[in-house]
């Protein structure tokens, strides 16, 4: 059974930093493109960023609200995703939701998997 | 543009059908994926590509496509759909993803 499981969320201050994990399982994760999906309290879906597996490059996409402030990284010798958030702003809170990201030839992408996510609250 | 536009809220009677859209340049290039959310849950995937649905997601739920529209029907809604449906596609731009606002269908 696939299964992704966020944790790290928590109350922080604004300007502060906080480390997001994801831990993955039932799936080849090394092989898997990973993102980060955030929504507001009471507001819709934004998607926050992507890594792709180190055989496609391993390189990062990024929103441009975290472009800069935001980084995703992998360790698939723990199968394990994270988002390294700094200089948070009160509009960073969210529950942020990992999930896999399918991308198929011919203009199908889609995000198959999600966790259940974690409350990140930005407050002074 | 970057931006996929729904409808806030639709409302369906109860076993009848409802179709919810979604429009965007990027769905002349990119086809939409739809999501099902109800309150307190993450988001499930119900449709992607041109009309596949997910292991365990009824045929009542189907997906279709026009120029810069994609549609979600949904067929003999049942009072268990009730809840907030997103659509999803690629940026053409940059190859980022976006999301549409998200429409709440409530079923009557």
């Amino acid at each position: 059974e696939v299964q992704v499981v966020e944790s790290g969320g928590g109350l922080v201050k604004p300007g502060g930093s906080l480390r997001l994990s994801c831990a993955a399982s039932g799936f080849t994760f090394s092989n898997a493109w990973m993102s980060w999906v955030r929504q507001a309290p009471g507001k819709g879906l934004e998607w926050v960023g992507r890594i792709k597996s180190k055989t496609d490059g391993g390189t990062t996409d990024y929103a441009a609200p975290v472009k800069g402030r935001f980084t995703i990284s992998r360790d698939d010798s723990k199968n394990t995703l994270y988002l390294q958030m700094n200089s948070l702003k009160t509009e960073d809170t969210a529950v942020y939701y990992c999930t896999t990201e399918i991308v198929v030839p011919a203009a199908i992408t889609y995000l198959q998997h999600w966790g259940q996510g974690t409350l990140v609250t930005v407050s002074s | 543009s970057s931006e996929l536009t729904q409808d806030p809220a639709v409302s369906v009677a109860l076993g009848q059908t409802v179709r919810i859209t979604c429009q965007g340049d990027s769905l002349r290039s990119y086809y939409a994926t739809w999501y099902q959310q109800k309150p307190g849950q993450a988001p499930l995937l119900v449709i992607y590509g041109q009309n596949n649905r997910p292991s365990g997601i009824p045929d009542r739920f189907s997906g279709s496509s026009s120029g810069n529209t994609a549609s979600l029907t949904i067929t003999g809604a049942q009072a268990g759909d009730e809840a907030d449906y997103y659509c999803n596609s690629r940026d053409s731009s940059y190859n980022h993803l976006m999301f549409g606002g998200g429409t709440k269908l409530t079923v009557l």
